[in-house]
């Protein structure tokens, strides 16, 4: 069993949508938790940081459930400029902040 | 903005040749990553370096792969023999532990291309 697990999608939709993402991970000890965005053939950047209590920034919403080990990330009124690679990453207490990332789930918005 | 820089950016070598891949992190980071990115699945971690100090090389084939980072500052990565199963980007990072944040910053990576 992979440690962070994705929906490998593809997600395709229409401008203006909202998309969920979902995400599950294994390891109970995982500690901090993120989502990165990879665009086709770039490298992966920080999109944000996944808190207990949920985060918000713009149009994009990450939920954290520690109990059922599961991160979500939600994108409202979808651009696209949004379309790209989402990667889910954690990583483990005491790990020298090694993080450990899913295979992404490929969005792609349709005009 | 200070980037992370990697080269070169696009490698095509035939197997059973040597093939490295250079990186300069971000000024000031101590912590340096090599992470391996097949298509279609996330990136993997090769080896973590802590100045010049290998912190993590447990995913690292030894016998084929190689990482140094003799000055604290940039790294080589190198492979001897590369056989075609190892076509992939090759992506770098580094971050900064003293802030106290996770954040690694990714360089554009290296596409190896092994025929």
């Amino acid at each position: 069993r992979k440690e962070v697990e994705q929906d490998p999608g593809p997600f395709n939709v229409p401008e203006g949508a909202t998309v969920a993402f979902n995400c599950t991970y294994s390891n109970s000890a995982s500690q901090s938790f993120f989502w990165y965005r990879q665009d086709c053939r770039k490298e992966p950047k920080l999109l944000m940081s996944v808190y207990s209590s949920g985060n918000e920034d713009g149009r994009f919403t990450a939920q954290l459930n520690r109990a059922s080990q599961y991160i979500s990330l939600l994108i409202r009124d979808s651009k696209l400029s949004d379309s790209a690679t989402y990667l889910c990453v954690v990583t483990l207490s005491g790990s020298a902040r090694q993080l450990t990332f899913g295979s992404g789930t490929q969005l792609t918005v349709l005009p | 903005e200070a980037e992370v820089a990697q080269s070169p950016r696009y490698k095509i070598t035939e197997k059973s040749q040597a093939v490295a891949f250079w990186c300069d992190p971000i000024s000031g980071h101590a912590t340096l990553y090599w992470y391996r990115q097949i298509l279609g699945q996330g990136p993997e971690l090769l080896v973590q370096f802590q100045d010049e100090s290998v912190v993590d090389d447990s995913q690292l084939p030894k016998d084929r792969f190689s990482a140094e980072r003799l000055k604290g500052v940039d790294s080589t990565l190198k492979i001897q023999p590369a056989e075609l199963g190892d076509s992939a980007m090759y992506l770098c990072a580094s971050s900064d532990l003293a802030a106290n944040s996770y954040e690694q910053y990714f360089g554009p990576g290296t596409r190896l291309t092994v025929t």
